[in-house]
C-alpha cells in the first residue's frame, strides 16, 4: 500500500470556482502535513504547513487534516489561471527527516 | 525571500561518469536534504544531512551516492558512476530547526 495517496488528475475548472484537492495517507505515525506548488521545470513551493489535525488558512487558501480518517485537502478559493500547476501533499513522522510526497494532482483554471 | 540555489540548471554525462550536483542552502537552515523526480514519477528521498554527517538515507542511496559540505555554505551530491536510470530532476531541500522544507529548482540530470 502506497503511504499517500494522490489522484493525479488532470482537473481542470474555471476561473474563479472553489478547487479540492485531497489525499489519503496510510501511516497513522505522520504528524506534519505539507501541500506544495510545482510548476513545470521547477521545484516544489510550499503553500501550507500543518500540525497533526484541524485546518489552517492563508488567503485563498485552506488546509484540512484529518487524522481520524487520514485525510488531507486543500481548498483554493476564487481560483485564478497563475494557481495552473501540479500541487504535491506531503507527511513526515515526528523526528523523522523523511518526507513521503503523493504522485501530485495537475490543475489548469480555464479563463 | 532567501531561496535555495542549486546549479547546473540542466547536467547531460555519459554512463559511468562521474558527477556532481551542487547547492547552496539558505543561509542560517541546519537541515539539508537531497530528493529527485523520475520524469513522471514521484518526488522521492534520498537522503538528509544535520551536522556534518547523514542523518537518514533511503534505499535508493547507495555506495554510488555521497553528499558533502565542503565549505559551511554549499552541499553537494556526488554520483560515482551514472547509470541511465539515475536520469532524473535532482532537488535540493534545507529547513531551520522546526521550519518547512524549501527547495530548491532542481537539476535535470541526462545520463546518455
Amino acid at each position: 500500500q502506497k503511504e499517500v495517496e494522490q489522484d493525479p488528475g488532470p482537473l481542470s475548472v474555471p476561473e474563479g470556482a472553489i478547487v479540492s484537492l485531497n489525499c489519503t495517507y496510510s501511516n497513522s505515525a505522520f504528524q506534519y502535513f505539507m501541500w506544495y506548488r510545482q510548476y513545470s521545470r521547477k521545484g516544489p513551493e510550499l503553500l501550507m504547513y500543518t500540525y497533526s489535525s484541524g485546518n489552517k488558512e492563508d488567503g485563498r487558501f485552506t488546509a484540512q487534516v484529518d487524522k481520524s480518517s487520514k485525510y488531507i485537502s486543500l481548498f483554493i478559493r476564487d481560483s485564478q489561471p497563475s494557481d495552473s500547476a501540479t500541487y504535491l501533499c506531503a507527511a513526515r513522522n515526528f523526528g523523522n527527516e523523511k518526507l513521503t510526497f503523493g504522485t501530485g494532482t495537475r490543475l489548469t483554471i480555464i479563463p | 525571500e532567501p531561496e535555495v540555489t542549486q546549479t547546473p540548471s540542466h547536467q547531460v554525462t555519459q554512463m559511468g561518469q562521474e558527477v556532481i550536483l551542487r547547492c547552496v542552502p539558505i543561509s542560517n537552515h541546519l537541515y539539508f536534504y537531497w530528493y529527485r523526480q523520475i520524469l513522471g514519477q514521484k518526488v522521492e528521498f534520498l537522503v538528509s544531512f544535520y551536522n556534518n554527517e547523514i542523518s537518514e538515507k533511503s534505499e535508493i542511496f547507495d555506495d554510488q551516492f555521497s553528499v558533502e559540505r565542503p565549505d559551511g555554505s554549499n552541499f553537494t551530491l556526488k554520483i560515482r558512476s551514472t547509470k541511465l536510470e539515475d536520469s532524473a530532476m535532482y532537488f535540493c531541500a534545507s529547513r531551520h530547526r522546526t521550519s518547512p522544507l524549501h527547495f530548491g529548482n532542481g537539476t535535470r540530470l541526462t545520463v546518455t
